[in-house]
């Protein structure tokens, strides 16, 4: 089985700028989650969806949101870029019933200048 | 609201020394309790799941509710045990939110 892909897998952008990363989950998984990575915070959830529905937010600002398609592909959008967003913004999947064992992509990381 | 505590940033251990990573949780309910691991330039994977009670490259984990910890062991630490270690709290009540800790960074010497 193919793993969770994430692209773009390198991303510069400048302040103010919006963004949109991209996840595909493992065939088969419906849930995916995404967190942002930051030597200072560590892993901080963003939000889950499943079969097209938020069903958790993390503590973020409106500028991130997400959505998730019929074919369990996910995208998150950071809108209005600022320098603090800088990160590797991770997505996992799992499959139905085990929501905790996630498979985790290898990231995006977000440079913002 | 549930919060996962790793107390150590950092630990360094000999080849073939014990190891003994500590992670602490705050949650009122019964919690499933994951370890996670990044060995360098992989991905983030799951390491041990508390509910299966198994042991995974020689690690072990045991939930112990009343101290609320769920400390991970090794007897015999590996060079190949160098890596990121989560702790990561999931609720029953399915809010469907993995809570990490900010993660222990483990070297292993020769």
């Amino acid at each position: 089985k193919a793993g969770v892909t994430q692209t773009p897998r390198y991303l510069i952008k400048t302040r103010g700028q919006q963004v949109t990363l991209s996840c595909s989950p493992i065939s088969g998984h419906r849930s995916v989650s995404w967190y942002q990575q930051t030597p200072g915070q560590g892993l901080q959830f963003l939000f889950e969806y499943f079969s097209e529905t938020q069903r958790n937010k993390g503590n973020f600002p409106g500028r991130f949101s997400g959505r998730q398609f019929s074919n369990s592909r996910s995208e998150m959008n950071v809108s209005t870029l600022e320098l603090g967003d800088s990160a590797l913004y991770l997505c996992a999947s799992s499959s139905p019933g085990l929501p905790y064992e996630q498979y985790f992509g290898p990231g995006t990381r977000l440079t913002v200048t | 609201a549930q919060r996962v505590t790793q107390p150590e940033k950092l630990l360094s251990v000999f080849k073939g020394a014990p190891v003994e990573l500590k992670c602490n949780y705050s949650y009122s309910g019964s919690p499933e309790l994951f370890w996670y691991v990044q060995y360098s330039r992989q991905r983030l994977q799951l390491l041990l799941r508390h509910i299966s009670r198994e042991s995974i490259k020689g690690f072990t984990a045991d939930l112990n509710k009343g101290e609320t910890s769920f400390h991970l062991k090794k007897p015999f630490a590996q060079e190949e045990d160098s890596a990121m270690y989560y702790c990561a709290l999931g609720t029953p009540s399915n809010d469907y939110k993995l809570s990490f800790g900010a993660g222990t960074t483990v070297t292993v010497r020769a």
